[in-house]
């Protein structure tokens, strides 16, 4: 079973503050995800990527920065979050873009106050 | 831009009877197709997955795909209270290797 962890589960800030949520995921998958659920907008894709090194933009990229460092590691920055960032993150990874089936983590929730 | 929409927006069945679910999508290239469930609280869970126009059926679950009419659903045959939860259609197409679009979900009650 595939198994991708985040971190942090739960996090508050304050607007402007600087947020790194963490991805990691053991399965030697190649496509790493980031998504966000807001209630009326379903999963929106942030950033993803295809391998280390590698940033594709998504639907909604807007005051987020990403980082694939190693295959297993992908990480969302907010550098001076919002309170329209307030939402919860979930990672996910899959071996092939569009093909594969997707593997998430369990989400992280923020909150920008 | 591929667009995901899913009815209804909410749904409460008595506990036995069959629910049905409803995703259209815009892209017509589109070849892959996955139904999600995600519990209160919880993460994603994959159901079903689906790549050519049929039906494809994994354990109580049911997805039957139309691509000329851009249509994809699911059905859940004799739902329990459990199979209560956040149903999300998600689509992508082979064509630029483009990640999984999601709808924006449909609850599900499942009454006793």
């Amino acid at each position: 079973e595939a198994a991708v962890t985040q971190s942090p589960r739960n996090k508050v800030t304050v607007t402007g503050g600087n947020v790194t949520l963490s991805c990691r995921q053991t399965n030697s998958h190649n496509y790493m995800y980031w998504y966000r659920q807001d209630t009326g907008h379903g999963l929106r894709l942030i950033h993803y990527s295809y391998g280390a090194g590698n940033l594709q933009i998504g639907d909604v990229p807007d005051g987020y920065k990403a980082t694939r460092t190693t295959q297993e590691d992908f990480f969302l920055l907010l550098e001076l979050a919002s309170p329209s960032q307030t939402s919860l993150y979930f990672c996910a990874s899959s071996v092939g873009a569009g093909t594969g089936q997707l593997y998430f983590g369990e989400g992280s929730k923020l909150t920008v106050l | 831009q591929q667009k995901v929409q899913q009815s209804p927006e909410s749904l409460t069945v008595s506990e036995g009877a069959m629910a049905s679910l409803n995703c259209t999508f815009s892209d017509r290239s589109s070849d892959n197709f996955r139904w999600y469930r995600q519990h209160s609280g919880k993460g994603l869970e994959v159901l079903v997955s689906i790549f050519s126009d049929g039906e494809k059926e994994e354990g109580s679950f049911t997805a039957h795909l139309n691509r000329a009419s851009l249509h994809v659903f699911l059905h859940i045959r004799e739902p329990q209270p459990s199979d209560s939860a956040l149903y999300l259609c998600a689509v992508s197409s082979r064509q630029g290797g483009r990640a999984l679009i999601f709808g924006t979900g449909t609850t599900v009650s499942v009454s006793p």
